[in-house]
């Protein structure tokens, strides 16, 4: 079974520049979900979908965060204008459901802003 | 709102010695706990769940509502064991359940 899958791996930018991250879960996962880990700091969530529709955004910075997902499978999450702060490992993960705490992650995408 | 602590950010132990991450959440409602690991180079994935009461790779954890905790134990650490060990909470959140991460502790077993 195919992994959930990440794009990029790396991207360096600098501020005020935007950026985008593609995901693309494992098959037949419902919801699907964009966590932002700061370095020392445990993943904290953006934006949960279940299907094309948002569960849950409350902690997405929506003046610079947004994120979709078409078709219900795979995800874009941009970032525009980035700002230093918002150097870290973006990570998206899957899950069968959106009332389990069982979560697949992919390798995340590690930005830098200068 | 719900919260996870790991005061720890970094254990050491010897290979053999007993090892016990601590977690304590904070959560007025019923809690659904989970440990997430990570191992270098790899991703982040689940453990093992409260729920489930089983052990997975001589790893325990057993809720205590009494004390609100979900300490990770294991008697006998293995080097393979070293990896990041994140405790995460998971709460009702409208129609889901919504998934919140400890900052994690970085366990390293030494030979």
């Amino acid at each position: 079974e195919a992994g959930v899958a990440q794009s990029p791996r790396y991207k360096i930018i600098e501020k005020r520049q935007s950026v985008a991250f593609w995901c693309n879960p494992i098959s037949g996962h419902a919801t699907l979900y964009w966590y932002q880990q700061i370095l020392g700091q445990g993943p904290k969530l953006l934006i949960q979908f279940q299907n094309n529709g948002v569960v849950d955004d409350s902690q997405l910075p929506k003046d610079r965060f947004s994120a979709e997902r078409l078709k219900g499978v795979d995800s874009t999450l941009k970032i525009q204008p980035a700002k230093l702060e918002d150097s870290a490992v973006y990570l998206c993960a899957s899950s069968l459901g959106p009332n389990t705490g069982e979560l697949f992650f992919g390798e995340g995408s590690r930005l830098t802003v200068l | 709102a719900q919260r996870v602590t790991q005061p720890e950010k970094l254990l050491s132990v010897f290979k053999g010695a007993p090892v016990e991450l601590k977690c304590n959440y904070s959560y007025s409602g019923s809690p659904e706990l989970f440990w997430y690991v990570q191992y270098s180079r790899q991703r982040l994935q689940l453990l093992l769940r409260h729920i489930s009461r089983e052990s997975i790779k001589g790893f325990t954890a057993d809720l205590n509502k009494g004390e609100t905790s979900f300490h990770l134990k294991k008697p006998f650490a293995q080097e393979e064991d070293s990896a990041m060990y994140y405790c995460a909470l998971s709460v009702s959140s409208g129609s889901a359940r919504q998934l919140t991460f400890g900052s994690g502790t970085q366990l390293t077993v030494l030979p």
